[in-house]
């Protein structure tokens, strides 16, 4: 079925470190991948998305990458500061109908 | 360009009762929309596909005769929950795609969120 896993739940780092969240997928015909930044009681703020024809896309401190033959896809955030301090969310397109399946949510708390 | 408006942003109501909640594409014609819950520490979960003149899609577990979904304009969804209870409290969010942004058409455009409070 449609289904979305992502790991870590929490994530916790120095100021300066990289943060790396995984996620994988169900559905081979997806072909979308967004990630989400939410802070509390906000809604959620597209930060990098990719699609299926690239293995990769880089965008400043933020870097996702795509490995479609395992339904992997992961998020980098190099140099983390504070204010990357939020869940993050993955999620994948279903169906082509245009539905989004989310992962669990990763709480990334980056100490000063 | 490709906001997306909820309101109320939160709403307070008695069990029993009944609260719309109105989901709006400012500058663009959606002719799908998307209503999402989310309960407090936990990831979004899709209730319904909201298609423009026609019935929603709800999700496997969603109780369409509870939750009632409108789209009947290509700018407007609403969310009707009917005999609201304190489990339904929840942060309730719609999305929209924008059809103008050709090779971006899957990208999603979220409201700013209801915050449901049954008491």
């Amino acid at each position: 079925g449609e289904n979305v896993e992502q790991h870590p739940s929490t994530l916790s780092v120095q100021e300066g470190d990289s943060a790396v969240i995984k996620c994988t997928y169900s559905d081979s015909a997806s072909n979308y991948f967004p990630w989400y930044k939410q802070e509390l009681g906000k809604r959620p703020q597209l930060i990098i998305d990719i699609r299926s024809n690239v293995g990769e896309k880089k965008d400043q401190r933020i870097a996702v990458t795509l490995n479609k033959t395992a339904k992997h896809f992961s998020l980098h955030i190099t140099e983390t500061q504070p204010e990357d301090s939020a869940v993050y969310f993955c999620a994948a397109i279903y169906n082509q109908g245009g539905k989004l399946i989310f992962g669990q949510g990763t709480e990334l708390s980056v100490k000063p | 360009g490709a906001v997306v408006s909820q309101h109320p942003s939160w709403v307070i109501c008695k069990s029993g009762t009944s609260v719309k909640i109105e989901c709006r594409s400012l500058d663009f014609q959606a002719t799908t929309m998307f209503w999402y819950r989310q309960f407090p520490k936990q990831s979004l979960m899709l209730m319904a596909t909201s298609n423009e003149g026609s019935k929603a899609t709800y999700e496997q577990g969603v109780e369409k005769d509870k939750f009632l979904i409108n789209h009947a304009s290509l700018t407007l969804s609403t969310l009707t929950v009917t005999s609201a209870h304190p489990e339904d409290s929840s942060f309730y969010i719609c999305s929209a795609r924008d059809p103008r942004l050709a090779g971006r058409g899957n990208e999603q455009f979220f409201g700013p969120g209801t915050r449901l409070t049954v008491l």
